[in-house]
C-alpha cells in the first residue's frame, strides 16, 4: 500500500466522450503528481500540483486535458474529446518520507479508447 | 529527447544469477535516482534511490551503483528469484524542476528455474 488510491481502476470509452479520473492520497501531501505511462513504455510526466496549484503542464498534456486539486488533498484529471491515442495507464505519485524526490505510485487508471 | 537511456530491453537470468540493469542519462541536473520495479496492471513500486554523492548503495539484494563522471548508473540484482520477474525502470529527477521524474524505456526481466 503505497497511500495513494485511484479511481476507477480501469475505464472503457468511446472516441469522443470525456472520461474523469481521480487519485486519492491517503494523507496530506503538498505535491501530487500525474504521469502517462504507455504500452511497453516508462511513465511520462504530464502535471504536478503544490497544493491546489497546478504549476506545471507538460507538453504531452493538449488543451483537451485538465487537471485540478481543489482542496490541496484529492485530484482529478479529465479527458475531453477522447482520441484512441489517449489510451495509456494513467498514474498519479506522491512524494512520501519527508524527501519531495521520493515519489510512490498510486495503482493507476487504464484507460481503453474504442 | 530521451534523456535517460536504459538497456539491455530484456532480460532472461537463471534462478541464483545476478541481474544487471545500466542506465545512462544526460542531464547533470539530476540529483536522484530511483529504480522502480512494475508488476503487469500495477503502478511502478519504488524499490531503491540513490544520490550522485554515493558511488553504491546496498538494500538486501538490490544494490545500485553509480559512477558520476561516466553519467551512469546500473542495478544488480543478487540471487535473482523468479518472483523479480517484473519489468524495472530507472528514472532520474532534478530538484530545481520540482523533482518530476524522468524515466527510462524499462528492462523486462524473466527469472526462470
Amino acid at each position: 500500500d503505497t497511500g495513494v488510491s485511484q479511481d476507477p481502476r480501469h475505464k472503457i470509452t468511446k472516441r469522443g466522450q470525456n472520461v474523469t479520473f481521480r487519485c486519492d492520497p491517503i494523507s496530506e501531501h503538498n505535491r501530487l503528481y500525474w504521469y502517462r505511462q504507455t504500452l511497453g513504455q516508462g511513465p511520462e510526466f504530464l502535471t504536478y500540483f503544490q497544493n491546489e496549484a497546478q504549476l506545471e503542464k507538460s507538453r504531452l498534456l493538449s488543451d483537451r486535458f485538465s487537471a485540478e486539486r481543489p482542496k490541496g488533498s484529492f485530484s482529478t484529471l479529465e479527458i475531453q474529446r477522447t482520441e484512441q491515442g489517449d489510451s495509456a495507464m494513467y498514474l498519479c505519485a506522491i512524494p512520501t518520507g519527508g524527501f519531495q524526490e521520493t515519489q510512490y505510485f498510486g495503482p493507476g487508471t487504464r484507460l481503453l479508447v474504442l | 529527447q530521451q534523456q535517460v537511456k536504459q538497456s539491455p530491453q530484456s532480460l532472461i537470468v537463471q534462478k541464483g544469477g545476478i541481474s544487471i540493469i545500466n542506465c545512462a542519462y544526460e542531464n547533470t541536473a539530476f540529483d536522484y535516482f530511483p529504480w522502480y520495479q512494475q508488476f503487469p496492471g500495477k503502478g511502478p513500486a519504488l524499490l531503491i534511490a540513490i544520490r550522485p554523492d554515493v558511488s553504491e548503495k546496498k538494500e538486501g539484494r538490490f544494490t545500485i551503483s553509480f559512477n558520476k563522471s561516466a553519467k551512469q548508473f546500473s542495478l544488480h540484482i543478487m540471487d535473482s528469484q523468479p518472483g523479480d520477474s517484473a519489468t524495472y525502470f530507472c528514472a532520474a529527477s532534478d530538484a530545481g524542476t520540482a523533482s518530476k521524474l524522468t524515466f527510462g524505456t524499462g528492462t523486462r526481466l524473466q527469472v526462470t528455474l
